[in-house]
């Protein structure tokens, strides 16, 4: 696509529930990031994908978070049991290779209530 | 550890006058140093970027400088315009390889 895409736009979920959110990154780029934004709060970094090497998930806050990225392409975010503290933007970038120009999607905003 | 920071107060500025926002950083040995705009509601968007053999940078009305001895970066925008309100955020980098983290931000407010 032209460019990142995220699904959904909105979500609104109850505690207690599982949700998953979705990146389409740029095609052909190697690099996906996700970030988590609390409203008028700076980006928290959450995973990082490089190509096939393993991700950097040292910015996911606890165990009900996961993401994978099937095909070196689209990524899953997965956030189980959701809480109250939760609700965030949460937003996904993806740069090519040896790239350095990050580029965003318009994010998912997701509300726990 | 890694720390960024950025002026944490919003910055207002008259319209016409020169913003100058800045970003220091700590335990880094960054390749490069990235600055991006965010308005309300949208992803970030990359605006400019500067390497570590590189004093300074201009882009039409922006200019980055970097300084690796100071551990800083200052961002300016010269004539100054409303539509230049935003958060601004910088991001060093120690390769193209490693994850990006961003500064808290700088909230800039150009009046007219």
């Amino acid at each position: 696509g032209a460019g990142v895409s995220q699904s959904p736009s909105n979500k609104v979920t109850e505690k207690g529930k599982d949700v998953e959110l979705r990146c389409d990154p740029i095609s052909g780029h190697t690099a996906l990031y996700w970030y988590r934004q609390s409203l008028g709060q700076g980006l928290e970094f959450l995973i990082y994908f490089q190509g096939n090497s393993a991700p950097d998930k040292s910015g996911l806050p606890s165990d009900r978070f996961s993401a994978e990225r099937t095909g070196g392409s689209v990524s899953t975010l997965t956030i189980q049991r959701t809480q109250q503290e939760d609700s965030a933007v949460y937003l996904c970038a993806s740069s090519g290779t040896g790239g350095t120009e990050a580029f965003f999607g318009q994010g998912t905003r997701l509300t726990v209530v | 550890s890694q720390k960024i920071e950025q002026n944490s107060e919003a910055l207002n500025i008259q319209e016409g006058k020169t913003a100058t926002l800045t970003c220091n950083y700590t335990n880094y040995s960054p390749a490069y140093l990235q600055w991006y705009r965010q308005d309300p509601g949208r992803g970030p968007v990359f605006l400019l970027l500067i390497r570590e053999n590189e004093k300074e940078k201009r882009k039409e009305r922006l200019k980055v400088t970097f300084d690796t001895t100071l551990k800083q970066s200052l961002f300016h925008i010269t004539a100054s315009q409303p539509a230049d309100s935003a958060t601004y955020l910088c991001a060093p980098r120690d390769s193209s390889a490693s994850k990006i983290i961003f500064g808290s931000g700088t909230r800039l407010s150009i009046r007219p």
